[in-house]
């Protein structure tokens, strides 16, 4: 599976959207892009997967590049509650597991 | 329709025992995967079990085993603890083998290990 490499943190107000980017430039062809995240000591949630095609779901909205080189997540109207580590993760699906780098940590603010 | 679950939530055991963690996946789901992830570290892969195989491992000795059952559920024993085995375990349960689907996790168990 291909490596990620996201932002160690960032910041949003709440209301807005939060815009969490993610680099996976030497993904496959065949390789998904997963979205997770973990709200404090909890077992992580997914949110969204695609291949190519932006997608959106009533969670959130994934917008990959055309050279499918990164991808970002939209979270239309961040809340209080939306403060979590994000993960991206590019999985082929070989080996079944996936693989989780450090992720993204974003915190809402009022 | 019920999530993961995962029992007990939280364990306490000693160095040298050994631990039993449980896992029912989403009803319907036949893969089932086990995370460890200790303090202030990512969550790492343990193991991967489908249709009672184990179908991968990750880099971990072998005193961290399971099994699966027939109705899917699994068990992730620990044994010889040591005191970085304290983490939180987590499981996740995926639809189908073939690796691609869908992982839903649980709430975790914490062990902890005096």
């Amino acid at each position: 599976d291909a490596k990620t490499t996201q932002p160690t943190s960032m910041d949003c107000a709440e209301g807005r959207a939060a815009n969490l980017p993610c680099n996976h430039s030497t993904i496959s062809g065949n390789e998904y892009v997963y979205w997770y995240r973990q709200i404090h000591s909890q077992g992580p949630q997914y949110i969204i997967h695609g291949l190519k095609n932006n997608e959106t779901n009533e969670m959130a909205s994934l917008i990959i590049t055309e050279d499918r080189k990164s991808s970002t997540l939209i979270l239309p109207h961040a809340t209080l509650r939306d403060t979590a580590v994000y993960y991206c993760i590019a999985r082929g699906g070989s080996q079944g597991n996936l693989i989780f780098g450090k992720g993204t940590k974003l915190s809402v603010k009022p | 329709e019920a999530g993961v679950t995962q029992s007990p939530t939280h364990l306490i055991k000693t160095r040298g025992q050994q631990a039993t963690l449980r896992c029912s996946p989403i009803s319907g789901h036949t893969s089932v995967y086990w995370y460890q992830q200790a303090l202030g570290l990512g969550l790492q892969f343990l193991l991967w079990y489908d249709e009672g195989e184990e179908r991968n491992r990750g880099n971990f000795p072998p005193r961290f085993s399971g099994r699966q059952f027939p109705n899917y559920s699994s068990e992730l024993n620990v044994n010889a603890l040591e005191l970085e085995d304290s983490a939180l375990y987590l499981c996740a349960s995926s639809s189908r083998t073939g690796g691609l689907e869908t992982q839903y996790f649980g709430p975790g168990t914490r062990l902890l290990v005096l």
